[in-house]
């Protein structure tokens, strides 16, 4: 299995503060590469897929970069709905696999 | 707007069967441009994927459940299904049914359910 490691695991920051998350698969995915959304009590949310491509209704603020092993998920400035979890997920080997996600928390 | 809703008992005795829906309303499970999956979420392993079901009936499982899962859609019902059998403590969670096209990155989500597993 392709295992997904996002660090860190948590992370503290401001309203209008810059984040950025990483998430690197134990082997090459290409660009095969989706990053959700999760708040307490609800589904994960389509982010970003295929590594860098905004999916319909998703705040520019948020922007996916990388391929191959390494890939980041970047929050330009952090507004207060954006506090939440977000995971990673490698579309490019079955089975599909999520990295263990990252907590994003008001400092 | 498609929307995707899970259902089924809520609670499991362990080494029963697990049995859940999910239905889909504004769209056609019918559809050539999905698959369709469950997914589940507990705190000790994180969100973990199960399998998927085609409306064609093809089926792909997590190797790590296949001996225990089946997945299986009804078209006139316009619902998929999973079972899971021989559950065990382990197997309690939040069960989601997803919706992903064929590059499979999961668009659409149910709001999940619980199951627990316990006598």
């Amino acid at each position: 299995d392709v295992q997904m490691t996002q660090s860190p695991s948590s992370v503290s920051g401001s309203v209008g503060d810059r984040v950025t998350i990483t998430c690197r698969a134990s082997q090459g995915i290409a660009s095969r590469l989706a990053w959700f959304q999760q708040k307490p009590g609800k589904a994960p949310k389509l982010l970003i897929y295929a590594a860098s491509s905004l999916q319909s209704g998703v705040p520019s603020r948020f922007s996916g970069s990388g391929s191959g092993t390494d890939f980041t998920l970047t929050i330009s400035s952090l507004q207060p709905e954006d506090f939440a979890t977000y995971y990673c997920q490698q579309t490019n080997t079955f089975p599909l696999t999520f990295g263990g996600g990252t907590k994003v928390e008001i400092k | 707007q498609v929307q995707l809703q899970e259902s089924g008992p809520g609670l499991v005795k362990p080494s029963e069967t697990l049995s859940l829906t999910c239905s889909v309303s504004g769209g056609s499970v019918s559809s050539s441009s999905y698959y369709w999956s469950w997914i589940r979420q507990s705190p000790g392993k994180g969100l973990e994927w199960i399998g998927y079901v085609y409306y064609s009936g093809s089926t792909g499982y997590n190797a790590s459940l296949k001996s225990r899962v089946t997945i299986s859609v009804d078209t006139s019902k316009n619902q998929f299904s999973l079972k899971l059998s021989s559950v065990t403590a382990a197997d309690t969670a939040v069960y989601y049914c997803a919706r992903a096209p064929k590059y499979w990155y999961f668009d659409l989500w149910g709001r999940g359910t619980l199951v627990t597993v316990s006598s």
